[in-house]
């Protein structure tokens, strides 16, 4: 089986601060890591993801991530937050064998105050 | 289309009573899943389609659901019977590819409230 836990149910952080919203992971095998975001009244957006190779990931709006095998996480990162960062965060996992459904984590608000 | 179509947007319904959901997938993507995101809740994987495979059901939470696909086309997430915890925004994504590592294409949801 596969899981996600994404410990906090929101982060505050102030405009211009650098920002973490964390994830961690478990899987039996390699995983597939992703980030989406949900902006309100609106669908999930990609972000970005991990498949293999370098360790920090680059994404949409200046967001990344690190994967970490040892600590099997993939904490999602941003030097300088926006106040249009505020949004609903989802990391998911997909494993790299059997079938490709992502499972997600019950999501992280992320509240950029000006 | 441009993107992912649900429809309705919003769906109210009296408890006992069938509901019909759709989704019209990006054209020419093989891939096609079903979420539920209660309240508070993360996304919770309910069915799975990829081409003319057999889907994965394993999500479904009851009998009461179920879904369908026409080739790779439009699908339809049916609720029979409905209960007050079937409240819910009810999303639909699509894929290029089952291949694990292609990213999924959501839909602004259906929002199902049973009274």
């Amino acid at each position: 089986a596969q899981s996600v836990a994404q410990p906090e149910d929101q982060v505050n952080v102030a405009e211009g601060n650098p920002l973490t919203v964390k994830c961690t992971y478990s899987v039996s095998g390699n995983p597939y890591l992703f980030w989406y975001v949900q902006y309100p009244n609106r669908g999930l957006q990609f972000l970005l993801k991990y498949i293999t190779g370098d360790n920090l990931v680059k994404g949409s709006y200046g967001f990344e991530a690190e994967f970490n095998k040892s600590q099997t996480s993939f904490h999602l990162k941003k030097p300088s937050a926006l106040v249009s960062d505020s949004a609903l965060y989802f990391c998911a996992v997909t494993m790299n064998s059997g079938y490709s459904t992502l499972t997600f984590g019950k999501g992280t608000m992320l509240l950029v105050s000006p | 289309g441009a993107g992912v179509s649900q429809s309705p947007s919003n769906k109210v319904t009296e408890k006992g009573k069938d509901v019909e959901l759709r989704c019209d997938p990006i054209s020419g993507h093989t891939a096609l899943y079903w979420y539920r995101q209660r309240l508070g809740q993360g996304l919770e994987f309910l069915i799975y389609f990829q081409g003319n495979s057999a889907p994965d059901k394993s999500g479904l939470p009851s009998d009461r659901f179920s879904a369908e696909r026409t080739g790779e086309s439009v699908s339809t997430l049916t609720i029979q019977r409905t209960q007050q915890e079937d409240s819910a925004v009810y999303l639909c994504a699509s894929s290029p590819t089952g291949v694990r590592g292609t990213e999924a294409f959501f839909g602004q949801g259906t929002r199902l409230t049973v009274v």
